[in-house]
């Protein structure tokens, strides 16, 4: 079946950049996406990138999609005590239905 | 903007007892999904409807049913209520099929709910 991996924890200093990355196994998957999860709180689309894309930029966030390993990543630019969150990575085949979710990233951020 | 809307936000429930949670997709979204998000854990499909018909189905319990009425909400019927219920149930909507056509899928706030 479907497998969406993550690694489960990420610390950062306040103004570097973090990278969370992101495994899936299924190679029809046509969109992936990253969620953020602040605690208590609902899911919040983030961003999402084509399969045919190799790279998606919205402001501080940057998206890298590696098809050929099946590994996407987020980079967050001047990581701010604001970004610290869980952060979910999902996939949806070419007829989306419904989203396999990797274990989620808890990134904290260090003043 | 319109939101999705789920009901209610938190609820309590006894074991074997039965809840019913309710979600309010975006205006003109036809599609809608359910989640179950345990404590520490990655939100986990459970079922979907397009246009009032069932149209995936994941990890859902057989003690669990749903539907979608001609409205577009749908309700999420949980008998015979297990502690391991205990949950964050995530209602999301989209128009059409997310991901066909890189449509997203819109997240409720969640409704949590506690079985003792």
């Amino acid at each position: 079946g479907e497998d969406v991996e993550q690694s489960l924890f990420l610390s950062v200093r306040e103004g570097d950049s973090s990278v969370i990355n992101c495994t899936y196994t299924d190679s029809s998957s046509t969109y992936l996406y990253w969620y953020k999860q602040e605690p208590g709180a609902g899911l919040q689309l983030l961003t999402y990138i084509f399969s045919n894309m190799d790279m998606k930029q919205d402001q501080r966030l940057t998206v890298l999609l590696n098809k050929k390993d099946k590994h996407l990543s987020l980079r967050i630019a001047d990581t701010q005590t604001g970004d610290s969150a869980i952060y979910f990575c999902a996939e949806t085949g070419n007829y989306g239905q419904n989203f396999v979710f990797g274990p989620g990233t808890r990134l904290s951020v260090l003043p | 903007a319109a939101g999705v809307i789920q009901s209610p936000r938190h609820l309590i429930k006894e074991k074997r007892e039965t809840a019913t949670l309710k979600c309010y997709p975006i205006p003109r979204h036809d599609t809608v999904y359910w989640y179950q998000q345990g404590p520490g854990q990655d939100p986990q499909f459970l079922i979907s409807f397009y246009e009032k018909m069932q149209s995936d189905k994941g990890s859902i319990p057989d003690r669990f049913s749903a539907q979608q009425f001609s409205d577009y909400h749908s309700e999420l019927n949980m008998s015979s209520l297990e502690l391991g219920d205990s949950a964050l149930y995530f209602c999301a909507s989209s128009v059409g099929l997310a991901g066909g056509t890189g449509t997203e899928q819109f997240f409720g706030p969640g409704t949590r709910l506690t079985v003792l």
